[in-house]
């Protein structure tokens, strides 16, 4: 079955302590990418990647950070969590065409995190 | 920071109704996107756009990419309780590798 993966689903954490949610797809898929959900404010990019080792900052990226060693995973790090990270987190996948088009894009079930 | 002001927020209708929400941008955006939330899951994609004045339907669902290329809508027509859910419009610029999302309309539909 064609999906994305993503743990945990939910995590309670403290200020500072590092953490790494894991991302992974089995679609083949070039682009990933991760985006957080707050109330009212929809879903904002935090970082995409276009390829194994190609990774680029979206709209919100400052306190995470990506690393794409292998297609497939795509984890998202959070070095010093701080409160205001609190948020419900998805990651996505998709193909990219070279005609420049979107494919559709995947999203994983989405991770709740709670920084203290 | 938020670049798509979708209305409206939220919507409360009976069962049959049809349904319209948009999305204004100051931006110009080569794709408009729609998707749908339901509860605890991630969004779903419904309806891409490519071309500015495209009008593109999916079942009761239909989306239009504005002239300008700086707003979209969608409508859904005779919407039925599985409607029930959020949808999000989304938009890619020129360079087609970040995305950017509205905020959101709730629709809630009465049976």
């Amino acid at each position: 079955e064609a999906q994305v993966t993503q743990n945990p689903r939910y995590l309670i954490t403290v200020t500072g302590k590092k953490l790494t949610v894991t991302c992974s797809q089995n679609m083949n898929h070039e682009y990933m990418s991760w985006y957080r959900q707050d109330p009212g404010l929809g879903l904002r990019q935090i970082y995409y990647s276009m390829n194994v080792e190609v990774t680029d900052k979206g709209d919100v990226p400052e306190g995470y950070k990506v690393s794409r060693k292998e297609k497939r995973n795509f984890p998202l790090i959070l070095e010093s969590p701080s409160p205001n990270q609190t948020s419900l987190y998805f990651c996505a996948s998709s193909l990219s065409k070279t005609s420049g088009n979107t494919d559709t894009q995947y999203f994983g079930p989405g991770t709740r995190l709670t920084v203290l | 920071g938020q670049q798509l002001n979708q209305s409206p927020q939220s919507m409360f209708i009976q069962e049959g109704e049809d349904v319209s929400m948009n999305c204004t941008s100051s931006s110009i955006f080569n794709t408009w996107l729609w998707y749908k939330q339901d509860p605890g899951e991630g969004p779903v994609l419904l309806i891409a756009l490519y071309k500015a004045g495209e009008l593109t339907s999916n079942g009761r669902l239909t989306a239009q990419f504005g002239i300008t290329r700086k707003d979209s809508f969608l409508n859904i027509s005779a919407s039925i309780p599985s409607d029930v859910g959020i949808y999000f419009c989304a938009g890619q610029k020129y360079n087609f590798n970040k995305f950017y999302f509205g905020s959101g309309t709730k629709l809630n539909v009465k049976p």
